[in-house]
């Protein structure tokens, strides 16, 4: 199977902030990667897909990058409905997600 | 407009089995690959298992092999997913998803509200 690792697992910031979350890959996934957001409650929301191609409807302010094994999503200029837990998922072979990284206000 | 609602969930003594359903409105079912992903309790995302359009294809993640048996029904726009031997650590909220691509990348686009399955005598 493959591994994902995301960094950090928890993360503060302010509304207005850039934010970087990334994701390793445990072996070369090309751009098979997907960024995913998830509020309480809530089934995960696809933001990104094949690394940086953005969903439909999400908002600009996301973004994703990368290739290979190393992974980033950025947030630019944090809003206060981003406040979520955020998930890297590969399928490249089979599925797997990243352990997800929390975003909280500060 | 697409749907995917699960059912089946609820309370299991550790040791039972039980099957969990997904049924999905608003597209061709029997186009799509699905995956069911679950949840534990306050933990993170975990790819359980999919199947292939006709259901001649199912993966697992290698942990739940052999307990875990993903099926379909296509007649019935129907997924399913049947657990046996269950455990404590089986508790989780199970969702199922459209597993779509666009060219060789597949992504999880629409998930079902997801059903509890807890395991506890």
């Amino acid at each position: 199977d493959i591994q994902m690792t995301q960094s950090p697992s928890s993360l503060s910031a302010s509304v207005g902030d850039r934010v970087t979350i990334t994701c390793r890959a445990s072996q070369n996934i090309n751009t098979y990667l997907n960024w995913y957001q998830q509020k309480p409650g809530k089934a995960p929301k696809l933001l990104i897909y094949a690394a940086s191609s953005l969903q439909s409807g999400v908002p600009s302010r996301f973004s994703g990058s990368g290739s290979g094994t190393d992974f980033t999503l950025t947030i630019n200029s944090l809003q206060p409905e981003d406040f979520a837990s955020y998930y890297c998922q590969q399928s490249s072979i089979l599925r797997s997600f990243g352990q997800g990284t929390k975003l909280e206000a500060k | 407009e697409v749907q995917l609602v699960e059912s089946g969930g609820g309370l299991v003594q550790p040791g039972g089995s039980l099957r969990v359903s997904c049924a999905a409105s608003g597209f061709t079912f029997s186009t799509y690959w699905m995956s069911w992903v679950r949840q534990a309790p306050g933990k993170g995302l975990e790819w359980v298992a999919n199947i292939r359009q006709d259901g001649s294809d199912k993966y697992y993640v290698d942990s739940m092999k052999g307990r875990f048996t993903i099926s379909r029904d296509n007649a019935k726009n129907s997924l399913y997913l049947q657990i046996n031997s269950l455990r404590a650590e089986d508790t989780a909220v199970y969702y199922c998803a459209r597993d779509e691509g666009v060219g060789n990348h597949y992504f999880f686009h629409y998930w079902g509200q997801g059903t509890l399955v807890t395991v506890s005598s």
